[in-house]
């Protein structure tokens, strides 16, 4: 049964402390999207991936966070130092080419306090 | 900029009662339309594609049409088990990345 998996589902951290969440996407899936969901906001494109490359990463914070594929198995995105206002739902989605649909894992919901 | 906007944001029928959900969209240059189904705690399923206008897409109680400036997904007699939050999203033909809507929250009470 293919699906992309997140880890972890669930986080608490303290305001300042590095918060790193990991993404499997679907195998032999060349795409990787990033995206926050959030009640005011709806759901927000940070950053996506194409054979590993960064595409698009306008809808994130520089300053403060990072998302990188280490290898195809594997996507990561970190947030230095997390503030309360990062508190939301990150989700990852992958998929195969342009037109075609994505698949979004479970998520991570994030609480910083 | 590419824009999506759902109304109703929220959507209560009673069961068995039809209706239709709108999303109306600018895009550069349309290569797909998404519906998504999200359930509360989970992450969006993915419903249907649509690609050109006057294009359907059929599954079970619900049906995706096109158009030039919008998409409705119709609700044909639905059942509690429809309730859910829908999204939709645009894809342009400049890259993947999908641009969603803010969603229609619909319950559907027994």
């Amino acid at each position: 049964d293919a699906r992309v998996t997140q880890t972890p589902r669930h986080k608490v951290t303290e305001m300042g402390q590095e918060v790193t969440m990991r993404c499997q996407p679907i195998l032999g899936h060349n795409t990787v999207f990033w995206y926050r969901q959030t009640m005011m906001q709806g759901l927000e494109l940070l950053a996506y991936f194409r054979n590993r490359a960064p595409l698009d990463d306008s809808g994130m914070p520089k300053d403060r966070f990072s998302a990188e594929m280490p290898d195809a198995t594997l996507a990561t995105l970190k947030i230095q130092p997390s503030e309360p206002r990062d508190s939301a739902v990150y989700f990852c989605a992958s998929g195969f080419k342009q037109g075609t649909e994505a698949f979004f894992g479970q998520g991570t919901r994030l609480t910083v306090v | 900029e590419d824009q999506v906007t759902q109304s109703p944001e929220a959507l209560r029928l009673q069961e068995g009662e039809s209706s239709s959900l709108n999303c109306s969209y600018t895009v550069s240059g349309l290569r797909g339309l998404f519906w998504y189904r999200q359930d509360p705690g989970k992450g969006p399923e993915f419903l249907f594609t649509l690609y050109s206008a006057g294009e359907e897409k059929e599954k079970e109680r619900l049906k995706a049409t096109l158009t030039k400036k919008e998409s409705f997904l119709h609700i044909t007699a639905p059942k509690p088990e429809d309730s859910a939050t829908y999204l939709c999203a645009v894809q342009n033909n400049a890259g993947n990345m999908l641009t969603f809507g803010g969603g229609t929250r619909l319950m559907v009470k027994p």
